[in-house]
């Protein structure tokens, strides 16, 4: 069964606004991660958050982590047609390396 | 250095036939996963490898499914028979170990199975 369900399913934006998307989960985490899949590919690690970090930064990339609400969001800035992709939340447990992953957002950027 | 490298890309089958993926894991990452990605779905683990140790397989219809790995390197995954439900895209990854990588995972870009 899937640990995360991201929301929304699938977001279209101009190019060049900011894209926000957010993961829900129903267990104790110890990390999560977001992950990027382009189209008839394999998944690209974005960016890591430890269970006891609230935010985290890298480039364009904003992760916000609330752990008392199972809940992460992901904030692209500044959107650009090849950030059209669909995006995973991952989470896993401490002692247990399992990834689980959430269903997925499709964010299509319009030029 | 080289990615995560699988074969072959694409496969179509008849249903009742065996098929075999291949996938050849980034050099010194001694964890390697098999993962199912179902349309519109995201991954889900069917094996996992600590070299050449199966540490997780509870994912894995063994009835059908069978994987190795060899000389804790490379590694296939068989079904054996196919069925219609089997069509997916198979992902392989590999990663350091946990303590070390935090659990980053690095995919191949997948075979693209279909059973007809």
């Amino acid at each position: 069964s899937q640990q995360g369900e991201e929301d929304p399913q699938a977001l279209s934006i101009q190019e060049g606004e900011n894209a926000t998307m957010n993961c829900s989960y129903k267990t104790s985490i110890n990390n999560l991660q977001w992950y990027r899949q382009n189209s008839g590919r394999g998944l690209v690690h974005l960016i890591l958050i430890r269970s006891n970090e609230r935010e985290k930064h890298s480039g364009r990339l904003r992760v916000t982590l609330d752990t008392s609400k199972k809940s992460s969001s992901l904030l692209i800035t500044a959107s650009r047609a090849a950030d059209t992709a669909s995006y995973f939340c991952a989470t896993d447990r401490l002692g247990n390396e399992k990834l689980t992953f959430g269903t997925g957002t499709r964010l299509t950027i319009i030029p | 250095e080289a990615g995560v490298v699988q074969s072959p890309r694409y496969k179509i089958i008849e249903k009742k036939q065996p098929v075999a993926f291949w996938c050849n894991p980034i050099s010194g990452h001694n964890t390697l996963y098999w993962y199912r990605q179902n349309l519109g779905q995201g991954p889900e683990l069917l094996i996992r490898y600590e070299n050449e140790e199966a540490v997780d397989d509870s994912q894995l219809p063994k009835d059908r499914f069978s994987a190795e790995r060899l000389k804790g390197v490379d590694s296939t995954l068989k079904i054996q028979p196919a069925e219609l439900g089997d069509s997916a895209v198979y992902l392989c990854a590999s990663s350091l170990t946990w303590r070390r990588a935090k659990n980053i995972q690095y995919f191949g870009a997948g075979t693209r199975l279909s059973v007809l």
